[in-house]
């Protein structure tokens, strides 16, 4: 059965500073991955997809994911964080089981922004 | 594009009572997901339409919840005796056939308290 796995629960990074938030997936053939937000009182965002292609995909909002077949990973990236970043990120990846494309999501990051 | 609409945001419910959550997907999408969200976890998959058609339900989905989506537009997902254990957010998705199905939009969510 396909896995996520967000190994860090929360992180907190200054503001301006780089951020590298890290997902590795657990699923037998090609991934579709995704990276949501989701914000106090928010339903969730996209914040990019990666189905296949270029391995450095962009995102919404500054962000961007490299798939890395050989680490079975797909980190988010973005090079200066804004305090409004702060929020809690899940990666997930996509399976079609044949009648329907399902989203299996990791227990999510929360990002603490320091001013 | 008003989004995906849930009604209502917050339900408090005592145990045993039955409760109802409205969610109102994207015009354009015939697909639509619910998923239940705990706390500390990322959203689980629990059920899946495809126009008025219910084509898939997860094992987490017990015999005393019940969804609909009558005539293919807004769905409900009905609780019946709720326990204390079904306290979660339950999220609805909408999307678009095919490929496009990955990329689901959320709501913002039904947040359910049972005491």
């Amino acid at each position: 059965a396909q896995s996520v796995t967000q190994p860090d629960i929360h992180i907190t990074v200054s503001e301006g500073a780089s951020l590298e938030l890290r997902c590795n997936y657990s699923y037998g053939a090609t991934p579709y991955l995704f990276w949501y937000v989701q914000s106090p009182g928010q339903g969730l965002q996209l914040l990019l997809k990666y189905f296949s292609g270029d391995t450095l995909v962009q995102g919404i909002k500054g962000f961007e994911a490299e798939f890395k077949r050989s680490q079975s990973s797909f980190n988010l990236r973005k090079p200066s964080v804004h305090w409004s970043d702060a929020a809690e990120y899940f990666c997930a990846v996509g399976r079609n089981t044949g009648t329907a494309s399902k989203l299996t999501f990791g227990t999510g990051t929360r990002l603490q922004v320091t001013l | 594009d008003t989004g995906v609409s849930q009604n209502p945001r917050h339900k408090i419910t005592k145990r045993g009572q039955n409760v109802t959550f409205r969610c109102d997907p994207i015009s354009e999408h015939n697909r639509l997901y619910w998923y239940r969200q705990t706390l500390g976890q990322g959203p689980e998959f629990l059920t899946y339409f495809q126009n008025e058609a219910q084509l898939e339900k997860s094992r987490l989905l017990s015999d005393r919840f019940s969804a609909e989506r009558p005539k293919g537009s807004f769905s409900t997902l009905e609780i019946q005796r709720t326990e204390q254990g079904d306290s979660a957010m339950y999220l609805c998705a909408s999307s678009f056939p095919g490929r496009l199905s990955y990329e689901q939009y959320f709501g913002p969510g039904t947040r359910l308290t049972v005491t």
